[in-house]
């Protein structure tokens, strides 16, 4: 099976503003879940999405928001872009998503806010 | 509040040798998962090893095991001989309904 695949690989924005993310996880996947990753910060959860919903959500500001497809494609947002919101941004997917699933993660999209 | 911690930000191991990495956590679940999770320089995110909490057993895949201390809370990766192509961060990672990561080891293997 194909791995995760996520798009772009690489984006440069500027303040203010604003970008969209995308995500495929593996076939049959229907879980995906995002994470973003910082030298400061680490690795933080984003959100989970599943069946079109998001199920989980982890704390970050309203400027980030996500959303899934029919066909378990994903994508996510980002408004009023800050320079500290330039990160690793990581995708993973696994069959339903909790706590007894691995999640496999995509390559990642790095963003850099200038 | 779950949390991991990773104590040991930088490891090195000489080719061949062993090293482990160690990982504590704190969890109020009761079931629960647990991960390692290795990211080489081209920064993809790479499962290495995965221990289900209701088990004793301690998993092992290859040259990767664990050793599983529940009562502790200790999760340390060990790695047998081992090999340049390890170097790479190290995140150790709780699943309850979603994925904490701990801050990573950079290990670093040397010829």
């Amino acid at each position: 099976k194909a791995g995760v695949t996520q798009t772009p690989r690489y984006l440069i924005k500027t303040r203010g503003q604003q970008v969209t993310l995308s995500c495929s996880p593996i076939s049959g996947h229907r879980s995906v879940s995002w994470y973003q990753q910082t030298p400061g910060q680490g690795l933080q959860f984003l959100f989970e999405y599943f069946s079109e919903t998001q199920r989980n959500k982890g704390n970050f500001p309203g400027r980030f928001s996500g959303r899934q497809f029919s066909n378990s494609r994903s994508e996510m947002n980002v408004s009023t872009l800050e320079l500290g919101d330039s990160a690793l941004y990581l995708c993973a997917s696994s069959p339903f998503g909790g706590n007894r699933e691995t999640q496999y993660f995509g390559p990642g999209t790095r963003l850099l806010v200038l | 509040a779950q949390t991991v911690t990773q104590s040991q930000p930088e490891m090195s191991v000489q080719e061949a040798e062993t090293v482990t990495l160690s990982c504590t956590y704190d969890t109020s679940e009761n079931n629960y998962y647990l991960f390692w999770y290795k990211q080489p320089p081209s920064r993809q995110m790479i499962l290495v090893i995965r221990q289900e909490a209701y088990k004793q057993q301690n998993a092992t895949e290859n040259r990767f095991s664990v050793n599983f201390q529940k009562a502790a809370k200790s999760f340390s990766l060990k790695i047998s001989d081992s090999q340049l192509g390890d170097t790479a961060m190290y995140f150790c990672a709780l699943n309850t309904d979603k994925l904490i990561f701990g801050t990573g080891t950079r290990l670093q293997v040397f010829p």
